[in-house]
């Protein structure tokens, strides 16, 4: 099945800086690449997401970038602020499987706590 | 309606108890989710529903009983769990985008101990 490794762990940054999560996932067969951030007590929400048929995608202070060769995807936030504060985890799904009905879950990265610190 | 609603928020049951968790979204989805997350770490899925029909079982113990009722409901069933089992059950759903369900959207989840 599909494995995916986050890097770092735990990510301290001094507010105004970028903050960069690395990931990667062995599977070939997946396609679709979101991140999500969970704030404590929280639902994850999702705040970026690519397919592989784009290398990059930007939305105002977030991206992400994939590598497909690589098989590897990061998600860059500029110009941090407090309420980045929070834990982002990746997460990759696999394309259609046969009887799957073009369903299938998110295997996800063991996540980042981020820290923005003022 | 843009969300997705589970009720109840929080449960506490003991190990003979029979409970349910129930999911309901009204965005039009025909994929939905249960996936379970304990204390720092990530969710994991549980179950998938394609159309309302079980796609996907991720080897989950019979003490988990899933159902869908229909397109906009989602129920798990909990009988005989065990401690280990106390965790924040979530449930999601997929909006279809060229034939595949991708996007998934998350309900609040349950949180639930089991004594």
């Amino acid at each position: 099945g599909e494995n995916v490794e986050q890097h770092p762990s735990t990510l301290s940054v001094q507010e105004g800086d970028s903050a960069v999560i690395k990931c990667t996932y062995s599977d070939s067969a997946s396609n679709y690449f979101p991140w999500y951030k969970q704030e404590l007590g929280k639902r994850p929400q999702l705040i970026i997401d690519i397919r592989s048929n784009v290398g990059e995608k930007k939305d105002q202070r977030i991206a992400v970038t994939l590598n497909k060769t690589a098989k590897h995807f990061s998600l860059h936030i500029t110009e941090t602020q407090p309420e980045d504060s929070a834990v982002y985890f990746c997460a990759a799904k696999r394309g259609p499987q046969v009887g799957g009905g073009g369903a299938d879950g998110l295997t996800f990265g063991k996540g980042t706590h981020l820290i923005i610190q003022p | 309606d843009t969300e997705v609603t589970q009720t109840p928020k929080h449960l506490v049951m003991g190990m003979t108890n029979k409970k349910s968790l129930k999911c309901e979204q009204h965005m039009g989805h025909r994929a939905m989710y249960w996936y379970k997350q304990k204390a720092k770490k990530p969710p994991e899925l549980m179950f998938v529903y394609s159309y309302e029909k079980l796609s996907i079982n991720e080897s989950v113990p019979s003490r988990f009983s899933p159902e869908c009722p229909n397109s906009s409901l989602l129920n798990l069933h909990l009988h005989a769990l065990q401690p280990e089992d106390s965790a924040l059950y979530l449930c999601a759903s997929s909006v279809e985008i060229a034939g595949y369900q991708e996007t998934q959207y998350f309900g609040p989840g349950t949180r639930l101990l089991v004594l």
